[in-house]
């Protein structure tokens, strides 16, 4: 079975401050991996996707997360946070079948930006 | 660019009525999904959907639960008799097929059970 954990419901950093986002995964297969975020009242917006290519996966708005097997973990991170980075940030992990895909999310963190 | 969109945003509903919620998914994709977030809550797969049958539901997806492709374009959810633990953002998703990884996902509906 596959499960993805969190650590953190809430992360809170300066403007301009490094932003870690961390997510640690379970699967018996090769995973495939995911970062959504969630602006309040809206809807799953892909930030990145791990699909057994490069290690470090560069996203959208600056983000990017680095998937490392022997720690289970895929961390999203940012250089300098933004004001308009404030959202809830979901990890997920996907499960191919031969009807599409399974995908299991995290509990997810909701990062707050202060000024 | 091509998008998932739902209708309605926002739908309330009085307990034990039937609701069906709506989805267009985008036009070349073949597999169809329905998630549900209680409100606080993670996101929770539902059911996926292929050639016309279910292909993997969860524990959620009960006797209550349907999904159908009515035509060429639309993919609903129905739900039968409504409980108020139903209340919850469904988002409907679709990928185009299963070698791309990537589901697309809708705004989702809002759906209240008073």
């Amino acid at each position: 079975a596959q499960s993805v954990t969190q650590l953190g419901s809430h992360v809170s950093v300066s403007e301009g401050a490094l932003v870690l986002l961390r997510c640690n995964y379970s699967s018996s297969v090769p995973p495939y991996l995911f970062w959504y975020v969630q602006y309040p009242n809206q809807g799953l917006q892909l930030l990145l996707k791990y699909t057994s290519a490069a290690t470090l996966v560069k996203g959208i708005n600056g983000f990017e997360a680095e998937f490392k097997k022997s720690e289970t973990s895929f961390h999203l991170t940012k250089p300098s946070a933004h004001m308009s980075d404030a959202a809830e940030y979901f990890c997920a992990v996907s499960r191919r079948h031969t009807g599409g895909f399974k995908t299991i999310f995290g509990a997810g963190t909701r990062l707050f930006v202060k000024a | 660019e091509p998008e998932v969109t739902q209708t309605p945003s926002h739908q309330v509903t009085q307990m034990g009525q039937e609701v069906i919620l709506r989805c267009v998914p985008i036009s070349n994709h073949l597999y169809f999904y329905w998630y549900r977030q209680i409100l606080g809550q993670k996101v929770e797969f539902l059911v996926s959907f292929y050639n016309n049958e279910i292909s993997e539901k969860s524990e959620i997806f009960d006797d209550q639960f349907s999904v159908e492709r009515p035509d060429g374009s639309n993919f609903t959810l129905k739900i039968r008799s409504t409980k108020l633990e139903d209340s919850a953002m469904y988002f409907c998703a679709s990928s185009e097929l299963a070698g791309s990884y990537e589901q697309y996902f809708g705004p989702g509906t809002r759906l209240t059970v008073t």
